[in-house]
């Protein structure tokens, strides 16, 4: 079963434009990640945000968790088309024995 | 780089037919993950293994499914005997984790076994 969901399923944007994906999830975590996947590819790890974390920066990625919430949100700055891929965020439950839980993903298509 | 290595990339064969698929997980990972991505259930853990003892394999099918690591270089899946329903993408991922139950560490996935079973 899968503990996070993604919000949008899909977007489509320009480059340079921002994207934004968002992630809900059902228990306490340890960790959130979030993955990106190139079609026909693996999963590549792109950030990871501790439960005693609020925001990170990697690059053009920012990552901001709210646990009271319990969800996540990635955004991409400055958007590029290499940038156009499906997006993860995975968590690692209290307790959960390093299993990963998967969402379903965001979808991004960047256009020229 | 150091990457997961899968093979075969594609597998297309018959039901019925026993199909394996193999991972040379990063030189140094002590855990490794198989994981199976449909598009109806998306991504699904299979089995794990560290220090190639299995820890967890609850998600995977146990009357036609088994997983082992015959050595620190080399998992195996299998998969016997091969159902239509089995037609996926396998994943194989790798990460050095040395505490139970607590990691900060990212897993490196493979570039998946695309298996059709016709």
């Amino acid at each position: 079963s899968q503990q996070g969901e993604e919000d949008p399923q899909a977007l489509s944007i320009q480059e340079g434009e921002n994207a934004t994906m968002n992630c809900s999830y059902k228990t306490s975590i340890n960790n959130l990640q979030w993955y990106r996947q190139n079609s026909g590819r693996g999963l590549v790890h792109l950030i990871l945000i501790r439960s005693n974390e609020r925001e990170k920066h990697s690059g053009r990625l920012r990552v901001t968790l709210d646990t009271s919430k319990k969800s996540s949100s990635l955004l991409i700055t400055a958007s590029r088309a290499a940038d156009t891929a499906s997006y993860f965020c995975a968590t690692l439950r209290s307790g959960g024995y390093n299993k990963l839980i998967f969402g379903a993903g965001t979808r991004l298509a960047v256009h020229p | 780089d150091a990457r997961v290595t899968q093979t075969p990339r594609h597998k297309v064969t018959e039901m019925g037919q026993e199909v394996t698929m193999r991972c040379q997980p990063i030189l140094g990972h002590n855990t490794v993950f198989w994981y199976r991505q449909t598009m109806m259930q998306g991504l699904e853990l299979l089995a794990y293994f560290r220090n190639r003892a299995p820890l967890d394999d609850s998600g995977m099918p146990k009357d036609r499914f088994s997983a082992e690591m015959p050595d620190a270089t080399l998992a195996t899946l299998k998969i016997q005997p091969s159902e239509p329903r089995d037609s996926a993408v396998y994943f194989c991922a790798s990460a050095s984790i040395y505490r139970q139950g607590v990691s900060n560490q990212p897993q490196h996935f493979g570039d998946g076994t695309r298996l059709s079973i016709l």
